[in-house]
């Protein structure tokens, strides 16, 4: 089977600008979560999908918003950049999204907000 | 709220060598999950290993086991017969029924040969 892939690997963006990143999560997988990762507050949860509904969010602004297609593909979408967006975004997919199907992680994009 | 804490932002280890990272957690719940995953410099999470809390026995994926303290809601990994691809970032992770994955700060492991 073909792993979680996200697209793009790599990103750079001014602020004020918006941002779409990609996630195709493993055959099969029906959640999506996404993280932020950066060295200062490690893995921050932003959301996650389940069969197209958002069934869990984190603690971040309304700038941060997402959406999962039938298909179990799932797109994050930053708008408004601010140079602290900045980060190495995870995409994760799972069976069921709980404790005995576990995450399965993407590469991650990197984004650069300049 | 859950809450997972790795006090030791770094550690190093002499190849072959044994070697324990720390985490403790916080939860309510009395049904969970805990995690330990790998982050080497190639930056993909891995799931190195998973334990049910109900579970009193200790998981073990070969050369990597967990002692699991439940009441002490301690969650260590010991990494036996350390290898030059064990070099990583760790994280310790917890999941309760209903709410999302929580990840610890993490753990920099560097294998020394």
């Amino acid at each position: 089977k073909a792993g979680v892939t996200q697209t793009p690997r790599y990103l750079i963006k001014t602020r004020g600008q918006q941002v779409t990143l990609s996630c195709s999560p493993i055959s099969g997988h029906r959640s999506v979560s996404w993280y932020q990762q950066t060295p200062g507050q490690g893995l921050q949860f932003l959301f996650e999908y389940f069969s197209e509904t958002q069934r869990n969010k984190g603690n971040f602004p309304g700038r941060f918003s997402g959406r999962q297609f039938s298909n179990s593909r799932s797109e994050m979408n930053v708008s408004t950049l601010e140079l602290g967006d900045s980060a190495l975004y995870l995409c994760a997919s799972s069976l069921e999204g709980t404790g005995d199907s576990p995450l399965h992680f993407g590469n991650g994009t990197r984004l650069t907000v300049t | 709220a859950q809450t997972v804490t790795q006090s030791q932002p770094e550690m190093s280890v002499q190849e072959a060598e044994t070697v324990t990272l720390s985490c403790t957690y916080d939860t309510s719940e009395s049904n969970y999950y805990l995690f330990w995953y790998k982050q080497p410099p190639s930056r993909q999470m891995i799931l190195v290993i998973r334990q049910e809390a109900y579970k009193q026995q200790n998981a073990t994926e070969n050369r990597f086991s967990v002692n699991f303290q439940k009441a002490a809601k301690s969650f260590s990994l010991k990494i036996s017969d350390s290898q030059l691809g064990d070099t990583a970032m760790y994280f310790c992770a917890s999941y309760n029924y209903g709410q999302n994955f929580v990840f610890g700060p993490g753990t920099r492991l560097s294998v020394l040969p």
